[in-house]
């Protein structure tokens, strides 16, 4: 099956700074890679997503690039705000079930 | 915006004793889901289930582990004698035809 690795586990930026997490994937047969962001108390909320046939998708200050070949895709989030401190989970599509990462929690610092 | 709600929050269990949680998907999708979280884990995936039968399971979901559809608009997962390992969060998701799934805030089992 399908194993999606994620990293940093941990991830400290200055407001306004980027941040940039970055996951593999093991199955050359995944062709949805969905990103999720989990607040405390909360279950996974859907930030960002991409198919294998775009290479990069951009949502105001979220964006995601995939890089097939290279079976890695990152999430990166500009202009970081303190709302943007969470836990985010990449994961890969897998006959139609999701493989997550491990999840990168991410603290923005004022 | 429609979504995915979840009950209880919270169910603190025996262990040994069985458990039903409750999920409503929202109302017109067509594919249900369950995953689990255990504490500092990845969220890994249980069991699909569509037109009324299991799609697809996991290895986690072996005979103690049932689903159900009991009318149009709840789904449950029902676990009949629960593990101290069964302890974790668990999130219910639901999508229509596309791939994107929506989760559900999860609820936390706790097996003493």
């Amino acid at each position: 099956g399908e194993n999606v690795e994620q990293h940093p586990s941990t991830l400290s930026v200055q407001e306004g700074d980027s941040a940039v997490i970055k996951c593999t994937y093991s199955d050359s047969a995944s062709n949805y890679f969905p990103w999720y962001k989990q607040e405390l108390g909360k279950g996974p909320q859907l930030i960002i997503d991409i198919r294998s046939n775009v290479g990069e998708k951009k949502d105001q200050r979220i964006a995601v690039t995939l890089n097939k070949t290279a079976k890695h895709f990152s999430l990166h989030i500009t202009e970081t705000q303190p709302e943007d401190s969470a836990v985010y989970f990449c994961a890969a599509i897998d006959d139609y079930k999701l493989s997550f990462g491990a999840g990168t929690t991410v603290t923005v610092r004022a | 915006e429609p979504e995915v709600t979840q009950t209880p929050s919270h169910q603190v269990t025996q262990m040994g004793q069985e458990v039903i949680l409750r999920c409503v998907p929202i109302s017109n999708h067509l594919y249900f889901y369950w995953y689990r979280q255990i504490l500092g884990q990845k969220v890994e995936f249980l069991v699909s289930f569509y037109n009324n039968e299991i799609s697809e399971k996991s290895e986690i979901f072996d005979d103690q582990f049932s689903v159900e559809r009991p009318d149009g608009s709840n789904f449950t997962l029902k676990i009949r004698s629960t593990k101290l390992e069964d302890s974790a969060m668990y999130f219910c998701a639901s999508r229509l035809s596309t791939d994107t799934q929506y989760f559900g805030p999860g609820t936390r089992l706790t097996v003493l």
